[in-house]
């Protein structure tokens, strides 16, 4: 069936890059999804990628897409103490559902 | 997101009580979904609506049932609640290629 693997703590110190990555097993995958969620909050969309896309950037953030080794990565540059929360990987496949497939989620924590 | 909300945030209950979730959404979209939130386990889809007369199971829709009131609302209710049903549930509304999630209502089953 499908799945979204992601490892479950990283640590990094202010300023520096973070870089979480994901991997996925459904090879019809249409989009990829970072979600961000705050302690004691709902979950934020950050950013998506469509599955022939390659790179997205957005500011601060890059998103990584390798489609042959379903393989996805989000950059976070000149992290910030306010960066610090639960990044979760998903994906959807095709088909009219729309169906959000996640990964474990990421803990991001930034030392100042 | 401002633009669905959830009632209540927090609830704890006890087991075998009938309890209901509420989510409301303003924009208009037809699409909502229930997900369900474990720690070390991520978001898993209990149901999802397409329209007021669409109901579909996720994967985890034992111990649950959805009521689409109307197109602006999506109830999920536990009719006999359990502590494994202990957990974050979050509703989402569909729009175009993305999900817009609520704050999430935190269930405590004693």
């Amino acid at each position: 069936g499908e799945d979204v693997e992601q490892s479950l703590f990283l640590s990094v110190r202010e300023g520096d890059s973070s870089v979480i990555n994901c991997t996925y097993t459904d090879s019809s995958s249409t989009y990829l999804y970072w979600y961000k969620q705050e302690p004691g909050a709902g979950l934020q969309l950050l950013t998506y990628i469509f599955s022939n896309m390659d790179m997205k950037q957005d500011q601060r953030l890059t998103v990584l897409l390798n489609k042959k080794d379903k393989h996805l990565s989000l950059r976070i540059a000149d992290t910030q103490t306010g960066d610090s929360a639960i990044y979760f990987c998903a994906e959807t496949g095709g088909g009219a559902t729309n169906k959000l497939i996640f990964g474990t989620g990421t803990l991001l924590a930034v030392q100042p | 997101d401002a633009d669905v909300t959830q009632t209540p945030r927090n609830r704890i209950t006890k087991t075998g009580k009938r309890i209901m979730l509420e989510c409301s959404q303003t924009k208009g979209h037809d699409r909502m979904y229930w997900y369900r939130q474990d720690p070390g386990l991520g978001l898993r889809l209990i149901y999802y609506s397409f329209d007021v007369k669409d109901i579909n199971k996720g994967e985890i829709s034992d111990g649950y049932s959805v009521s689409r009131q109307a197109q602006a609302k999506f109830s999920l209710s536990l009719e006999s609640a359990i502590p494994n049903q202990t957990a974050l549930y979050f509703c989402a509304i569909g729009a175009g290629e993305t999900q817009y999630f609520g704050p999430g209502t935190r269930l405590l089953v004693l």
